[in-house]
């Protein structure tokens, strides 16, 4: 059963920490993705990687960087947290080599709150 | 530039036809999708159409594709309470983005 998982469901934190959101696959995919969402708005891409160490920028990256050091994993940083990066963040991951719709495999998000 | 647009809201009583209606602007899409978002979990794929196909039927769900008008639809027969969740049109545009929408909140009334 395919599985990508996130390190936490819910996570509270203050303005100017540095958070670490965690990512991480079993199915061996290429492609990994971190978007928010929030009401009205939909998904919207943060970061993408494409391989180990290779990294995208998405719609919205100010504030986010990512880290890609193995397949498996990859991490959403934020360097110093303010309150209007409190949202819901989801993890994806695809691979080129699945069915041609290049299907995305969501986890099951990570509620960010900046206090 | 590439945008995805859907309703916000749509309710229905248990057993009517639901239809979801989302618009792109990408004419060079290759793949339409319609994900699913269940309370408190991640997006699932419910289903896709290739963009040179009109239709697409799979049991209960049909999607239509009018690309001349770059306008998808999802029809869910026979709707139940299960039904009920966020659903979410995108389009698979070059290189790796998926573009998603806005999501539709369908809300299915016993």
């Amino acid at each position: 059963d395919v599985k990508v998982t996130q390190s936490s469901r819910y996570l509270v934190k203050r303005t100017g920490e540095k958070v670490f959101l965690e990512c991480v696959q079993d199915m061996d995919h290429e492609n990994m993705f971190w978007y928010r969402q929030d009401p009205g708005l939909g998904l919207r891409l943060i970061y993408f990687s494409y391989d180990v160490k290779m990294k995208e920028k998405g719609d919205i990256p100010e504030g986010y960087s990512v880290s890609r050091e193995k397949k498996e994993r990859f991490s959403l940083i934020l360097e110093s947290a303010s309150t209007n990066q409190t949202s819901m963040y989801l993890c994806a991951s695809s691979s080129p080599r699945d069915r041609g719709d290049n299907e995305q495999f969501f986890g099951p998000g990570t509620r960010l709150t900046v206090l | 530039g590439e945008d995805v647009e859907q309703s916000l809201f749509l309710s229905v009583r248990e057993g009517d036809s639901s239809v979801i209606n989302c618009t792109y602007t990408d004419s060079s899409s290759t793949y339409l999708y319609w994900y699913k978002q269940e309370p408190g979990a991640g997006l699932q794929l419910l289903t896709y159409i290739f963009s040179n196909m009109d239709m697409k039927q799979d049991q209960r769900l049909t999607v239509l594709l009018n690309k001349k008008d770059k306008h998808l639809s999802l029809r869910i027969a026979d709707t139940q309470t299960g039904d009920s969740a966020i659903y979410f049109c995108a389009e698979k545009t070059g290189g790796f983005k998926t573009i998603f929408g806005a999501g539709t909140r369908l809300f299915v009334k016993a």
